[in-house]
């Protein structure tokens, strides 16, 4: 099956500078890679997605990236304010059925 | 907008004893997923569900769990005799088709004792 690995577990930065999460999968199948953002106690939430034939996707200050070859794919986060604070999964699908979600990254946007 | 709703939102149950999880998917998805949570740790797959019947399911998903979908709009996922380590969150999700977004519902947090 898949493996998902993802870094760093936690993440502390001052407001308005940039975050960058990784996460690398094992098998070359997976072709689509959501991030989810879950707020404390609350549901993981889509924040953006890219599918394997995108090597790029951007959704203001957020932006995936996702390198086929060496099967990783990062989020990126500019110009971050507190309300980015949360822990963030990226997933990887495999064979359109379940999602394998790697282990979160707990970001905290220093005010 | 459309949700993925869950309930309870929380349950407490003696250790032995059954519980039910119930979610309601949105209304147009087809395929469906139990997720777990223990605290502070990853999303772990338990089971998915497509066509009245589970199309895959983890080592996590042993003889004590089950789902269902009785009525064409609920999807329950029992646990026969709950264990300690069962305590977690539980997020049920939905997707349209095998090319959409999944979408989760707000959990169940069980607690066993």
């Amino acid at each position: 099956g898949e493996n998902v690995e993802q870094h760093p577990s936690t993440l502390s930065v001052q407001e308005g500078d940039s975050a960058v999460i990784k996460c690398t999968y094992s098998d070359s199948a997976s072709n689509y890679f959501p991030w989810y953002k879950q707020e404390l106690g609350k549901r993981p939430q889509l924040i953006i997605d890219i599918r394997s034939n995108v090597g790029e996707k951007k959704d203001q200050r957020i932006a995936v990236t996702l390198n086929k070859t060496a099967k990783h794919f990062s989020l990126h986060i500019t110009e971050t304010q507190p309300e980015d604070s949360a822990v963030y999964f990226c997933a990887a699908h495999l064979a359109f059925n379940k999602f394998y979600f790697g282990s979160g990254t707990k970001l905290n946007v220093k005010p | 907008e459309p949700e993925v709703t869950q309930t309870p939102s929380h349950q407490v149950t003696q250790m032995g004893q059954e519980v039910i999880l119930r979610c309601v998917p949105i209304s147009n998805h087809l395929y469906f997923y139990w997720y777990r949570q223990i605290l502070g740790q990853k999303v772990e797959f338990l089971v998915s569900f497509y066509n009245n019947e589970i199309s895959e399911k983890s080592e996590i998903f042993d003889d004590q769990f089950s789902v269902e979908r009785p009525d064409g709009s609920n999807f329950t996922l029992k646990i026969r005799s709950t264990k300690l380590e069962d305590s977690a969150m539980y997020f049920c999700a939905s997707r349209e088709g095998r090319k959409s977004e999944a979408f989760f519902g707000q959990g169940t947090r069980l607690t066993v004792v």
